[in-house]
């Protein structure tokens, strides 16, 4: 069965960065896209962008667009969400999450990072 | 951007009633791609329905999926302890993907 398993809790300083890696396995990992969403304490889902393992073709949110890099490792299954210059509001779980094969559709979620950013 | 309006923001109902969530979409939502996902504090979101209407799978025929263009609701027939959770719609037709801001179904 699909299973994304993400790396553990992170806390940071403002202005630093961070990585969180996400491996999955169940699937073949180079057909489906890998999307990343977070979501602050409280508050609802938003999606930062993906990167489609096919064609290495990547997206971002204008939210993150000069802040968030989306990789992948296809040797090693695993997806990589980098986030740069942190700030305090960028304390979130963050998802990575494959989607359908078909469409964008987020069908299976990791089990979230929590990032804390505090000085 | 679509943005995506859902209502209410709190439903409050008891077990065995039926729940009417709304999620509205500030423009037409390509091909009906719009899905609703649960979410129980401290857990992921959990896929409940794709194409606006399509059950995923494993999810129970108590929940189902109407709606086209702008207008989109996710019924509960008949809500079970373990339904008490947050709802969320979202958009996956267009980039960037977006969602609804969340209804939260609690016991009453």
């Amino acid at each position: 069965q699909v299973q994304l398993v993400q790396s553990g809790a992170e806390v940071k300083k403002p202005g630093a960065s961070v990585k969180v890696s996400c491996k999955a396995s169940g699937y073949s990992f180079t057909k489906y896209a890998m999307h990343w969403v977070r979501q602050a304490p409280g508050q609802g889902l938003e999606w930062m962008g993906w990167f489609n393992a096919d064609n290495h073709n990547t997206k971002y949110s204008q939210n993150f667009q000069d802040r968030v890099t989306i990789s992948m490792d296809t040797s090693a299954s695993t997806a990589y969400m980098e986030l740069s210059s942190l700030r305090f509001e960028d304390t979130a779980v963050y998802y990575c999450v494959r989607d359908s094969g078909r469409d964008w559709l987020l069908e299976y979620w990791g089990q979230g990072t929590l990032v804390t950013v505090s000085s | 951007e679509i943005v995506l309006t859902q209502s209410p923001g709190t439903l409050s109902l008891s077990p065995g009633e039926r729940a009417t969530l709304s999620c509205r979409a500030s423009q037409s939502v390509s091909s009906s791609y719009l899905a609703w996902y649960q979410q129980k504090p401290g857990q992921a979101p959990r896929l409940l329905i794709y194409d606006a209407s399509s059950r995923a799978t494993g999810i129970p025929d108590r929940f189902s999926g109407s709606g086209s263009g702008t207008d989109f609701t996710l019924t509960i027939s008949r809500l079970e302890p373990e339904d008490f959770a947050v709802y969320y719609c979202h958009q996956y037709g267009t980039s960037p993907l977006t969602f609804g801001q969340g209804t939260k179904v609690e016991i009453k």
